[in-house]
């Protein structure tokens, strides 16, 4: 057990459609991350946020948003649902932006 | 963002050492070299990780050389457990920090 959760396990959804992944953090790590997995790709960076402000950007859709509250809590976004954005997606925690890193199990999207 | 390149696959045998290389040749004085594994259905998992001298923890070492353009993830006796893509990744000691896998390597490991 890293002690990041993700909720929820899984999600089936329509396109078109909202979502939001919810990460819960390791007590006291201040750096969230985000991970897109998809079958035919690797391990996609999203975006990272530190202390509640976005401190880096990767491939991140428009349709997809993300933010960290007070409580160091982050969520993702997913609006206007395309088949394509299946995936497995992952959120992971570190103390700061440099130290390791610990990942939870994902969110196994599916858009049908 | 500085990248790194590793073989796409290695197979070994269980009980015997592993190595693991990686690529780095643009490598900046201030990158850190990770080094993460993620074991089939499961979240990518931190391994190891490094800057200039050799280091050792209780599930690797890590061999970097001296001019930092490659380093080597040495598992010294590997267990089916270890079947696992193993990434290694260049992370910047300041500024954005940004953790960007690349393709990794797939790491079976034989009975």
């Amino acid at each position: 057990d890293s002690g990041v959760t993700q909720t929820p396990k899984h999600l089936i959804t329509a396109t078109g459609q909202r979502v939001t992944l919810r990460c819960s953090p390791r007590s006291g790590d201040l750096s969230v991350y985000w991970y897109q997995q998809s079958l035919d790709q690797g391990l996609q960076f999203l975006i990272q946020y530190y202390n509640g402000e976005e401190r880096a950007k990767g491939n991140i859709l428009e349709r997809f948003s993300a933010q960290q509250f007070p409580d160091l809590h982050s969520e993702l976004n997913l609006s206007s649902l395309e088949l394509g954005d299946s995936a497995l997606y992952f959120c992971a925690s570190s103390v700061t932006g440099g130290t390791e890193a610990f990942f939870g199990q994902g969110t196994r999207l599916t858009v049908v | 963002d500085a990248k790194t390149t590793q073989p796409n696959s290695m197979e070994s045998n269980e009980e015997e050492p592993v190595h693991l290389p990686c690529n780095h040749s643009t490598i900046s004085g201030t990158d850190y070299i990770h080094w993460y594994r993620q074991l089939p259905s499961q979240g990518p998992e931190y391994v190891i990780h490094g800057l200039t001298s050799n280091v050792n923890n209780r599930m690797a070492s890590l061999a970097i050389a001296e001019d930092r353009k490659s380093s080597t993830l040495i598992l010294h006796r590997a267990t089916l457990r270890d079947a696992a893509v193993y990434y290694c990744i260049l992370r910047r000691a300041q500024g954005a920090q940004k953790l960007v896998f690349g393709q990794g390597t797939r790491l079976t490991i034989n009975p």
